[in-house]
Parts: C-alpha cells; structure tokens; sequence
C-alpha cells in the first residue's frame, strides 16, 4: 500500500490566521481525499481532491474556507484559512486505489487554534 | 495521549477473551466496507475489508460479519490483547468512492 507523508504532525497557530497542510505519497494515487477528525469524534470527509481541477466538497465544507491544491498524482494541500478555536481537529490526507483496494490514511495534523 | 476516543462507546473486555464491536453502516447501496483500528496519536490503520457480496471475512485473528438485510457489520478479534486496545472505526463505500465513517468504539483491555 502506498506511503503518506503528511506535515507538520502538529501546529499551535493564532486564531485568524491559515496554516496548510502537505499530503506526499511515494507512489501515484487516483484518489486523495482530506478528512476533519475532531476531538473524540470519528472522521469527517471534508473534501476530494482532484487532480488538475478543482477539489469536491461535502457538505458543510467550503472552498474559501478549505482550499485544495492537487496539481499531481502524489502530491496534495489542504488550507485552513481564518483560523478559529473549532478548527482545533486532527486533518488527515487519505489516498485509495478504488472499491476493494483499500483506503490508506496520513498519520495526521494535530492542530490547535488558540 | 491524543483524545481519540474519548467520546466513543467503550468496550473493555479481558485479555484472552473474544471481542465483537459492532457497526451500524447508513446506506444500502454501500459495496464495500473496512474496518480500521486508531491508536493515540496515529491515523488509522486497515485492519479487513468486506465486499457485499461476501457474508464472512477471516483474517489473523479477525473475523468480518456482514448482515446486508439490516445493514449491519461486526468486527470480531479472537483472544484479545493488550495491543488491541484503541479505536475501531468501520468505513462504508458507495459506488462515488468516498469513504464514509462510522461513530466508531474504544476497546479497552484489561488484565
């Protein structure tokens, strides 16, 4: 299965600022997709990233708040923009290969707005 | 430690013993499921997979239930140990490719 690089590991930024998040993975991957887990909680799917357009928001989600770069097949960004203290989460990179091939998972951002 | 899991139903059983965590999954038109395991501080790791026109799945130590009928998926681990203590999620996969997560449950094991 592929490997994912995902940076930083952790982050204490100020409220109003945007930090970004890089997703490297060793090998070419169909799909990206950004998840929010929030503390205690199970895993959000925030957005798909798709390579050379732009990226799929779920609901909830929007692109002045998240943007996403996907400029190749190895290689995505997530923003969180205008921080505020409920975007304190762990943001996780996740990558698959399609149905039945499984779906691997970055070790995550711990990010904390203060 | 991180706070995964802090808010999750709880499962402690005892060391040696079989555990069961159970999954309600949403939509009836998912093909695909995963189970995944989240240790403190880490993203989460596959643990089986389950295709829906399967019923049973072994693996070492784990077994995958699916009941399509009422939308259910378990996940049992044979002679728990203390390094399966974390947080188990179980994922479902509709035909959009999207991986779609359930609530999750925190193992505990104890001595």
């Amino acid at each position: 299965s592929a490997v994912i690089s995902q940076k930083p590991s952790r982050d204490i930024c100020q409220r109003g600022t945007s930090l970004t998040i890089q997703c490297q993975v060793d090998s070419q991957v169909t799909m990206m997709f950004w998840y929010r887990q929030q503390p205690g909680q199970s895993l959000t799917l925030i957005a798909t990233a798709n390579q050379g357009s732009e990226a799929t928001y779920e609901s909830g989600f929007v692109i002045d708040k998240f943007p996403i770069s996907r400029p190749n097949l190895t290689f995505s960004t997530l923003t969180v923009s205008n921080m505020s203290p409920e975007d304190s989460s762990i943001y996780l990179c996740s990558v698959g290969e399609g149905l039945g091939y499984g779906y691997t998972f970055g070790s995550g951002t711990r990010l904390t707005v203060v | 430690g991180e706070s995964v899991g802090l808010h999750l139903p709880t499962l402690s059983v005892q060391e040696g013993d079989n555990s069961i965590i159970n999954c309600a999954y949403s939509n009836s038109a998912s093909d695909y499921f995963i189970w995944y395991k989240q240790e403190s501080g880490k993203g989460p790791q596959f643990i089986i997979d389950i295709r829906s026109n399967m019923d049973k799945r072994q693996g070492q130590r784990v077994t995958v239930l699916l009941n399509k009928t009422v939308k259910h998926l378990s996940l049992q681990i044979a002679a728990t140990q203390p390094g399966d203590s974390a947080v188990y999620f179980c994922a479902e996969n509709t035909n959009t490719d999207k991986l779609i997560f359930g609530t999750g449950t925190r193992l505990q094991v104890f001595p």
